[in-house]
């Protein structure tokens, strides 16, 4: 079955520092790839998305490209804030049959220090 | 035009009883679904409704657990003699017909 798979954290920056979170993704097909947010006692907020390949997301400063070779979807931020503290998911949605529920991995904590 | 409504927030249960779950789904929308998040865990797929129907259940626990979106109303899950290990925060998606999935805040239950 489709699978996600996140870089283990947590992960502790200091602000402007850069930041790389890693995911690698299993699915058959080509599945819309996403990248959500999810601040303490919140629910989960879509941060950014692609849905073929090649094609980068961005949003807030956040960037992520859909590398179909390498089956990846790292999400990057050239220089992280304080409040971008909080863990993010990496999650797949296939595209095809009729499942459209997404697939999630399994979350990378931040924390950014000043 | 407001977000994915669930409540309650957070509910305390003790063993063997009973919790319910309601969502209601943004305006517009007729996909719900429900995931589950365990501590320190991603979200886990639990069922995908549209209204009167279960389109897919594949995560649903085979016993105890049921979930429904009737035409007129919230969607419920139910938790039939809760246990210990039910504990979590249960979220709730709403998407329109092709689109994106927007989630609610979550239900928190502790099951005491």
């Amino acid at each position: 079955g489709d699978s996600v798979t996140q870089m283990e954290g947590p992960v502790t920056l200091s602000e402007e520092a850069f930041l790389t979170i890693n995911c690698t993704y299993t699915a058959t097909g080509y599945p819309s790839l996403f990248w959500y947010v999810q601040y303490p006692g919140e629910g989960l907020q879509l941060l950014l998305k692609a849905t073929k390949a090649d094609d980068k997301g961005s949003n807030k400063g956040f960037e992520a490209t859909y590398r179909k070779e390498t089956t990846s979807f790292h999400l990057e931020k050239g220089s992280v804030q304080v409040s971008d503290s909080a863990v993010y998911f990496c999650a797949l949605r296939p595209t095809s049959g009729s499942a459209r529920q997404l697939t999630f991995g399994s979350g990378t904590q931040l924390t950014v220090l000043p | 035009n407001a977000g994915v409504m669930q409540n309650p927030r957070h509910l305390v249960r003790r063993r063997g009883q009973e919790a319910r779950l309601r969502c209601s789904p943004m305006k517009g929308h007729s996909h719900v679904y429900w995931y589950r998040q365990l501590p320190e865990e991603g979200l886990k797929f639990m069922v995908y409704l549209q209204k009167e129907n279960i389109i897919d259940e594949s995560g649903m626990p085979k016993e105890r657990f049921s979930a429904e979106f009737p035409k007129e109303g919230p969607s419920i899950l139910r938790i039939q003699q809760v246990v210990r290990g039910d504990s979590a925060a249960y979220f709730c998606a709403s998407s329109p017909e092709q689109g994106e999935a927007f989630f609610g805040q979550g239900t928190r239950l502790t099951v005491v």
